[in-house]
């Protein structure tokens, strides 16, 4: 049971360039997150679904899409990376039956823009 | 919409030494209130999650924490801190559809 894994660990782009980062889950949950973790500012949500065929924006979508593929798997596409852009991101997944509430977290990708 | 206030962004301890971490959230109906606990270069994971019922909620690790309705605050503690409790806290609400909002993290140091 991996969890949640998420690829690559880190990536360095120069500005304007693209890339999309992967997560899957193997905990057969039904949200997805993506956020982006700054210093000083804790995490902040910027994209979730909350099933399978729906996305929604959190606190601070500009400059990103996502995609739920399927129930498993949740990428984030930066389609003209900026410097403000680098940051450490974070994908989680969750149940939405019963009272869990708990969200599980990947390791993380660390990303640069110069 | 829900928030959440972390009072200290850095909090230095000597090892074996108490810890307190406050975490304040604003008003609502109900509030389901979660811990998260980040060591360097890792993912958060769970440590601790109140929802209903006792109003002292223990976690992994030996910490524990409270949640106080009366001062809209959800304080983390442990009595005696390690050297490898060394990482960055989250205090963490629910806000709507089971998204989370996050405060902005403690620095948590042990110093020998």
């Amino acid at each position: 049971n991996a969890g949640v894994t998420q690829t690559p660990k880190f990536q360095v782009l120069k500005t304007g360039q693209s890339m999309t980062l992967q997560c899957a889950q193997d905990m057969n949950h039904n949200s997805m997150y993506w956020y982006r973790q700054d210093p000083g500012m804790g995490l902040r949500l910027i994209y979730y679904s909350a099933s399978e065929g729906t996305t929604d924006k959190g606190e601070v979508p500009n400059g990103y899409n996502v995609s739920r593929l399927n129930k498993r798997e949740f990428s984030l596409r930066l389609e003209s990376a900026a410097p403000s852009q680098t940051s450490v991101y974070f994908c989680a997944s969750s149940r939405t039956s019963g009272s869990s509430y708990e969200q599980y977290f990947g390791p993380g990708t660390r990303l640069t823009v110069t | 919409a829900q928030s959440v206030t972390q009072l200290d962004s850095q909090v230095p301890v000597f090892e074996e030494a108490p810890v307190e971490l406050r975490c304040n959230y604003s008003s609502s109906v109900s509030v389901y209130l979660f811990w998260y606990v980040q060591y360097p270069n890792q993912g958060l994971q769970l440590l601790l999650k109140y929802l209903s019922g006792s109003t002292l909620v223990k976690g992994i690790n030996g910490f524990e924490a409270e949640f106080n309705k009366s001062q809209t605050s959800f304080h983390l503690r442990k009595p005696s801190v390690h050297i490898s409790d060394t990482a960055e806290y989250f205090c963490a609400v629910v806000q709507g559809a089971q998204k989370l909002v996050f405060g902005q993290g403690t620095r948590l140091t042990i110093n020998p």
